[in-house]
C-alpha cells in the first residue's frame, strides 16, 4: 500500500511570512500533484509534477518534485489569506492505473 | 462546462433510511470515484469505476452502493444509513484527455451528510 504523509498538519503564519508544505512517502510515485481545497469546496488540482527534481512555479508557489520521485514540497513566498486553505498531495503510481493515493493534507491558515 | 455536479449539497437522514448521491460530469472522463471526508482521516475512496458498467471496492466500500449505468453519471447509494456514515462526499473524475501523465481529478462541490 502506497502513503503519502504531509507534514505539518497544521500551520498557522502572519501575511506576508513563507512558508513550505511536505509530502513523503516510502514508495515511488510516477506523479505528484498538488490541491487546495477552500472550506465548503471540493478540492481543486494547483499542479501536476512527473519528473525526478522537477520545479514548477504557479505566481508565489514553488512546487517541487523529488529527485526520487518519492516526495514533494510546496513553498509559497509572502503568504496572502487568500492562501487559507487545505493543501492536499496526491501521488499517481502510473502502469495504466488513474487512481491517486491522497495524504491527508496540511491546513494553512493565513492572518491577516 | 459545469465540470462535476453533485446533488444534493446538504441532507440530513434519520438512522435507518435510505437515499442515493449523484454525480455527473460533462469531460467525458473514463474514471469515476465517490470518496468521503472526514476530520483526522482525510479523503478515502468508497468505491470507483474505470468505465461505463464496470465499479469496484474501494478502502471503505461497506454500507455503500454504487452504479454507473451511463458513462457521465456515477450513483452512491446507503441502503440503510448509519450514523457513522455522517460525512463530507465528494465525487471525482478523471481520465485520458490530456494524455497519461496529466490526469488531475476534477472534484465536484461536495455533498454534506448527517445521519441522525
Amino acid at each position: 500500500t502506497q502513503l503519502l504523509e504531509q507534514s505539518p498538519q497544521f500551520l498557522s503564519i502572519q501575511e506576508g511570512e513563507n512558508l513550505t508544505v511536505y509530502c513523503n512517502s516510502s514508495s515511488v510515485f510516477s506523479s505528484l500533484q498538488w490541491y487546495r481545497q477552500e472550506p465548503g469546496e471540493g478540492p481543486v488540482l494547483l499542479v501536476t509534477v512527473v519528473t525526478g527534481g522537477e520545479v514548477k512555479k504557479l505566481k508565489r508557489l514553488t512546487f517541487q518534485f523529488g529527485d526520487a520521485r518519492k516526495d514533494s514540497s510546496l513553498h509559497i513566498t509572502a503568504a496572502q489569506p487568500g492562501d487559507t486553505g487545505l493543501y492536499l498531495c496526491a501521488g499517481g503510481s502510473g502502469a495504466g492505473s488513474y487512481q491517486l493515493t491522497f495524504g491527508k493534507g496540511t491546513k494553512l491558515s493565513v492572518i491577516p | 462546462n459545469a465540470g462535476v455536479t453533485q446533488t444534493p449539497k446538504f441532507r440530513v437522514l434519520k438512522t435507518g433510511q435510505s437515499m442515493t448521491l449523484l454525480c455527473a460530469q460533462d469531460m467525458n472522463h473514463e474514471y469515476m470515484y465517490w470518496y468521503r471526508q472526514d476530520p483526522g482521516m482525510g479523503l478515502r475512496l468508497i468505491h470507483y469505476s474505470v468505465g461505463e458498467g464496470t465499479t469496484a471496492k474501494g478502502e471503505v466500500p461497506d454500507g455503500y452502493n454504487v452504479s454507473r449505468l451511463k458513462k457521465q453519471n456515477f450513483l452512491l447509494g446507503l441502503e440503510s444509513a448509519a450514523p457513522s456514515q455522517t460525512s463530507v462526499y465528494f465525487c471525482a473524475s478523471n481520465g485520458p484527455d490530456r494524455g497519461f501523465k496529466d490526469y488531475g481529478y476534477t472534484f465536484g462541490s461536495g455533498t454534506r451528510l448527517t445521519v441522525v
